[in-house]
Parts: C-alpha cells; structure tokens; sequence
C-alpha cells in the first residue's frame, strides 16, 4: 500500500515568505507527527495530532510556525515571515497508534531553504 | 525532557565485519526505545524496537540491540556488515506517558568494500 507522501520534496524560498508544507499519512493511521531535522542534527519533535484530540504543540519552535489536520487524513505544516534558521528538511510521519505500539512510518521528508 | 545521545557521528567499517553503533539516554525510568534506519535518498524506516520483555531485541536485516537499564543504553549491533547496510542510523526514546520520540543525532555508518 501506499506510504507517507509529502510535498513538496524541495522548497526554495526568500527570507519573510510564507511557506506551506503538505503531507499525505497512511490511510487509516490516527497519529501524525512532524519533524524537523537540521543540518547534522537529530529530529526535532515539532507537533503530534492523534485523531481528534487536542493536538501537541508543545515543539512548535515560535508563533510563526502552525499545523492543521482535517480529521485522520492531510495535515499542512505552515512556516510564516521564513527565517534561515528555518532552512531544514521538514518530516512528517504517521501512526496506527491503537495497535503497532507507537512504530512510526516516515515520509521522505520537504527539503526547505531559506535564501 | 529526555535527551538521546549517539557518540559516534560517523562509523566507518570494512565488509563482513561487525559493528555496534552506541545510543545513550538520559532518563532513569522506563522509556520505549527504537532505532531507526536512513539508507541514501530514502525516508527512516524502523529497524527494531524494545517496549518490555527480554532486554535483546531482534531486527530486520540482521540488526538486534540490547537494552541495559543500569546504564541506560541501547546499542546496536550486527555481527557482519554488508555494503547494502551504508546508511544513517537513529535512536530515539519514548516514554510510555508522552507523545513525544526524541532522537538523537544520528551515526553514518559506511561499509568499506
């Protein structure tokens, strides 16, 4: 089946632009993370939705960065007024939360640069 | 909030030698582990995972890791490396009341022919 799909796969984009970033989790799995991973950096949790539940914000790193999800399907990660500091790859990963045990599918993560 | 470390950014290694990659973490109370797998131009996949039970834990492609509470660890090792394992390996934790993995750094690993 289908895996995690994200778009788009490079994003290049000038200081102070707003930018949108897509991903498409597994049909059926009712948690979705993001993650944002810097240049020779580790993961770096950045918000968790599980199905309707108020979602975990606690990682967003400032004001500008938000996330939606409609329900168990897409959910878009929104960068505003971008800095380079957000240059980073930006990845999105999904979870049957009620049975596999927290294991986590990745989609091939969105490529940011910040110019 | 946890903290994963990997001590070794990069492990280089010869074919059909074995290999451990090291993983650290920082709490003291019992916490899901899991290593994760980043081959070149792919997304991480699930390499193993300890969420209880026996303390070696077994994975795909030949990989296992032993979690050792007394020293909070959870390395990973193969005993024979083939070219085809040349990738990015990361281990993350999870404690078992929170929403949130934490990763760490990540270990290149490269298998020299």
């Amino acid at each position: 089946g289908a895996g995690v799909s994200q778009s788009p796969s490079n994003k290049v984009t000038e200081k102070g632009k707003d930018v949108e970033l897509r991903c498409d989790p597994i049909s059926g799995h009712t948690a979705l993370y993001w993650y944002r991973q810097r240049l020779g950096q580790g993961l770096e949790f950045l918000i968790y939705f599980q199905g309707n539940s108020a979602p975990d914000k606690s990682g967003l790193p400032s004001d500008r960065f938000s996330a939606e999800r409609t329900g168990e399907s897409v959910s878009t990660l929104t960068i505003q007024r971008t800095q380079q500091e957000d240059s980073a790859v930006y990845l999105c990963a999904s979870s049957l939360e009620a049975s596999r045990a927290y294991e986590q599918y990745f989609g091939p993560g969105t490529r940011l640069t910040v110019t | 909030a946890q903290s994963v470390t990997q001590l070794d950014s990069q492990v280089p290694v010869f074919e059909e030698a074995p290999v451990e990659l090291r993983c650290n973490y920082s709490s003291s109370v019992s916490v899901y582990l899991f290593w994760y797998v980043q081959y070149p131009n792919q997304g991480l996949q699930l390499l193993l995972k300890y969420l209880s039970g026996s303390t070696l834990v077994k994975g795909i492609n030949g990989f296992e890791a032993e979690f050792n509470k007394s020293q909070t660890s959870f390395h990973l090792r193969k005993p024979s490396v083939h070219i085809s394992d040349t990738a990015e390996y990361f281990c993350a934790v999870r404690p078992p009341d929170s929403n949130q993995f934490y990763f760490g750094t990540g270990t290149s690993l490269t298998v020299i022919p």
